[in-house]
């Protein structure tokens, strides 16, 4: 399976932009980004995913780059509730039963 | 909506017990998977469900055991609990393969 890569843990502070990023320099032509967070004491949360073209939706903003590589996870304005543990994963579009969750990059948001 | 959810939320066995963890899903999702989490570390898969009656191994099934008799339900089944089952379980759901997938809030599994 191909691996990813993120920062241990990540600092922001309130109502500011953050980019959470994310290397795969062996994904394949099938695999799917996936980013998952989890906040203290609960399970893993979708936020977004993407295959090739950068992606939003309500929680974030996914970029991907041009040669599928590397990806960041952009919260736009970062809240307290957003301090969480961060996992990027791929996930193969054919065989995407198993999920391989790293350590992630841990959040934290600085009032 | 309730989506998935895990019973019970905490646990303690004595080394050598069984116990069987429940989850149930509302979503009529065909996907279930079991993961564990250890402190500090990121998931990993036990076991896996692609549909009512048909089940696979994960990375690391050993000591565990599933059935899928419907397609709401996937009990996980510890049979001889070890020390080294110590762990956070969290089952989760999926519509198909490769979309996104629900996670219940976890048992915490103490083995003493």
């Amino acid at each position: 399976d191909a691996k990813t890569t993120q920062p241990n843990s990540m600092e922001s502070n309130e109502e500011e932009p953050v980019h959470l990023p994310c290397n795969h320099s062996t994904i394949s032509g099938t695999d799917y980004i996936h980013w998952y967070r989890q906040l203290p004491s609960q399970g893993p949360e979708y936020v977004i995913h993407g295959l090739t073209s950068n992606v939003n939706n309500r929680m974030a903003s996914l970029a991907i780059a041009e040669d599928r590589k590397s990806s960041t996870l952009i919260l736009h304005r970062a809240t307290l509730r957003d301090a969480a543990v961060y996992y990027c994963i791929l996930r193969d579009r054919n065989y995407g039963q198993n999920f391989v969750f790293g350590p992630g990059t841990r959040l934290s948001v600085l009032p | 909506n309730a989506g998935v959810t895990q019973t019970p939320k905490f646990r303690i066995l004595k080394i050598g017990q069984s116990m069987t963890l429940q989850c149930t899903q509302d979503m009529n999702h065909n996907y279930m998977y079991w993961y564990r989490q250890d402190p500090g570390m990121g998931l990993k898969l036990i076991y896996y469900s692609v549909g009512a009656g048909i089940t696979d191994k994960g990375e690391v099934p050993n000591g565990y055991n599933v059935s899928r008799s419907t397609t709401e339900d996937f009990p996980l089944r510890l049979e001889l609990a070890a020390p080294s089952q110590t762990s956070v379980y969290f089952c989760a759901s999926s519509d198909r393969g490769g979309t996104p997938q629900h996670f219940g809030d976890g048992t915490r599994l103490s083995i003493l």
